[in-house]
């Protein structure tokens, strides 16, 4: 079946450094893409989004790439801070999936002092 | 403020019980999910319900049932029937079928 999946379970950082999590989907069909950050004991919070007619969308210290020759999502934070550990999360979502998201198994960003 | 509450946040169930997790939301959302996340996995669908009065079966739903009488919630029940349950649970709402946001969760023991 299809899923979204992420490359890397963990990733370790230092302060002030950017960091760059990434995701590769498989479900061509799939036209809107989000990331999610999830800290401990919490649920997950929408971060940014990406339609599939996009290649870059920019946030607040926040990137996501779209490639969609290679079905690669990424998420870059610049300067991470402390406050950026946690985990995140991709999903895609497709208009011919009644609006359901499929969720990576997100990747643990810790960053250190 | 807007936004979704679970509750209990942690909870307790004996072999043979069914308990009951509740979702409620005030941010006029049709769509709200229930979600099931264990240790180092994503999010797996449970149930989801697009508009008062329906729902639709996710994933995983056996061992699990919901009901959608309010527009503001959607709760969750664990039946006897579901034999791994401990998790972690989460509730989430949408206005567009697009962005979920999430409540913080009820973790579910087994005594």
């Amino acid at each position: 079946g299809e899923s979204v999946g992420l490359h890397l379970p963990t990733l370790s950082v230092q302060e002030g450094d950017n960091s760059i999590i990434n995701c590769a989907y498989s479900n061509s069909a799939s036209d809107y893409f989000i990331w999610y950050k999830q800290e401990s004991g919490k649920g997950p919070q929408f971060i940014i989004d990406i339609r599939s007619n996009m290649d870059k969308r920019q946030g607040q210290r926040v990137t996501v790439l779209l490639n969609k020759t290679v079905k690669h999502l990424s998420l870059q934070i610049a300067a991470t801070q402390p406050g950026d550990s946690a985990v995140y999360f991709c999903a895609e979502i497709s208009n011919t999936n009644a609006g359901k998201s499929t969720f990576g198994d997100g990747t643990t960003l810790t960053v250190k002092p | 403020d807007g936004g979704i509450t679970q509750s209990p946040k942690y909870l307790f169930r004996k072999e043979g019980q069914n308990v009951t997790l509740s979702c409620e939301q005030n941010l006029n959302h049709d769509a709200m999910y229930w979600y099931r996340q264990d240790p180092g996995q994503g999010l797996r669908l449970i149930y989801y319900s697009q508009i008062v009065n329906d729902f639709q079966k996710g994933d995983i739903a056996e061992g699990y049932s919901v009901s959608r009488e309010k527009k503001e919630s959607f709760p969750l029940t664990v039946t006897s029937a579901q034999k791994n349950p401990t998790a972690f649970y989460l509730c989430a709402s949408s206005i567009d079928l697009k962005a979920q946001h999430f409540g913080d969760g009820t973790r579910l023991s087994i005594l």
